[in-house]
């Protein structure tokens, strides 16, 4: 299996613009997570859906986040607008079960 | 709520050391537990893990115990390599009883740097 696949892998955009981060989870499992990772907050999860349906939202830091998984292999992180604090390593993470595979992060950095 | 209280380091330590990086929790129920680890640049990727109390996960020469008296999973590792260099996570599951739920509640990370 390909594992958890992530894009892009690097993002440079500047303030108020649009970001869309994209991710494909393993093949058969049934749970999503979303998570950025900075240095001062450390690992912090945003949200996960079970089966496609959202079922924790409340670490999704305010109303410019909003995530979506329009079917069992494609979840979508969109930002808008951006702003310099949401710069971050945003984290996609599948399981089936209680041991979550990592994609390996999309790097993003709002100028 | 439940919690993961690691040592936050930074760990040095001399190729061949031995490693001990502590870990306590605090939950409501009864909990996996979990070591992740993060190498430069890359994802977390599962360690080790040990789903009740007494099991002891292993995993490339890292073993962890699951102590229940104690809310600890201490990670450990007899000699370690520069190789070894990474963030380590403790991590416990949110489950509770009549369904499952498998977030994860993780420690902050403890960066290891292995020096020859």
């Amino acid at each position: 299996d390909a594992g958890v696949i992530q894009s892009p892998r690097h993002e440079v955009t500047e303030m108020g613009q649009e970001v869309t981060l994209r991710c494909k989870p393993i093949s058969g499992h049934d749970y999503l997570f979303w998570y950025r990772q900075t240095m001062m907050r450390g690992l912090e999860l945003l949200i996960y859906f079970n089966n496609n349906v959202p079922i924790d939202d409340s670490g999704m830091p305010e109303d410019r986040f909003s995530a979506k998984m329009p079917n069992a292999s494609f979840s979508t992180l969109k930002i808008q607008p951006s702003e310099p604090r949401d710069s971050a390593v945003y984290f996609c993470a599948s399981s089936q079960e209680e041991t979550q595979y990592f994609g390996p992060g999309t790097r993003l950095l709002v100028l | 709520g439940d919690s993961v209280t690691q040592m936050e380091g930074p760990v040095t330590l001399s190729e061949e050391a031995f490693l001990t990086i502590n870990c306590t929790y605090t939950a409501t129920g009864y909990p996996s537990l979990f070591w992740y680890v993060q190498y430069p640049g890359e994802g977390l990727q599962l360690l080790l893990k040990a789903t009740k109390a007494d099991d002891k996960g292993s995993n490339k020469g890292f073993e962890a115990t699951y102590r229940k008296e104690t809310t600890s999973f201490h990670l450990e590792k007899g000699s370690v390599q520069v190789s070894d260099s990474a963030v380590y996570f403790c991590a416990l599951s949110d489950r509770w009883s009549g369904g499952s739920n498998y977030k994860l509640t993780f420690g902050k990370g403890t960066l290891l740097t292995v020096n020859p």
